[in-house]
């Protein structure tokens, strides 16, 4: 079974201070996609980045960067500089392949509760 | 705007009593999907469609129903089997299903069992 694991249930920060939140995920698959969602107090979860299993390099937008290293089966997400509208909750989330026709579900972390203290 | 609209935002149910949480998409996609959220916990997969008149079940479906007689509709019924219902539900469409598109989540409805 896939498994996605945020060891990180609450994180606290002073604003502009950078934070790394931590994922690591199970599978035995080849190819598979890995996720991270923000969802803010209003409830909706917000995509932030999708990653292939196949591509390992570093991404970076703006603020925000994703350090994915297979060897270690992990996808940590660093914000540089937090403002307090980065309080949230992350998730991390890994597909999964779910019947032999092509169907994918997400399996998602237990989340991150981040708060930027001003 | 192109989204997915839930509602209602709030709702309560009396124990014994089924209810609809509805859930429309305007962004023409094929893949659509019910979770569940408990505090502390992920989202767990409750139903999910890839086409019109055609749904699956995931992780926790019992207890639950759903229908998809229309491409932007995925209503879910939380049916009074469902012995533990208050929860946050959310739904979701993707272009379809696959790992290669994301998923784009609607805002929740929030179930309370009175």
């Amino acid at each position: 079974a896939q498994k996605v694991t945020q060891a990180q249930t609450e994180i606290s920060v002073v604003e502009k201070e950078d934070v790394t939140l931590d994922c690591v995920y199970e599978t035995r698959d080849t190819t598979y996609y890995l996720f991270w969602y923000k969802q803010p107090p209003s409830g909706e979860l917000v995509f932030l980045i999708r990653r292939n299993s196949f591509d390992e390099q570093n991404e970076i937008s703006g603020r925000y960067s994703w350090n994915f290293q297979k060897s270690t089966s992990s996808f940590n997400f660093t914000i540089t500089a937090s403002q307090v509208v980065d309080s949230a909750v992350y998730f991390c989330a890994l597909s999964e392949p779910i019947s032999n026709f092509g169907n994918e579900k997400l399996t998602f972390g237990t989340g991150t509760r981040l708060t930027i203290i001003p | 705007d192109g989204g997915i609209t839930q509602s209602p935002k709030y709702l309560f149910r009396k124990e014994g009593q089924n209810v609809t949480l509805s859930c429309e998409q305007n962004l023409n996609h094929d893949a659509m999907y019910w979770y569940r959220q408990d505090p502390g916990q992920g989202l767990r997969l409750i139903y999910y469609s890839q086409i019109v008149n055609d749904f699956q079940k995931g992780d926790i479906a019992e207890g639950y129903s759903v229908s998809r007689e229309k491409k932007e509709s995925f209503p879910l019924t939380v049916t009074s089997a469902q012995k533990n219902p208050t929860a946050f539900y959310l739904c979701a469409s993707s272009l379809r299903q696959g790992g290669d598109t994301e998923a784009f989540f609607g805002q929740g409805t929030r179930l309370t069992v009175v």
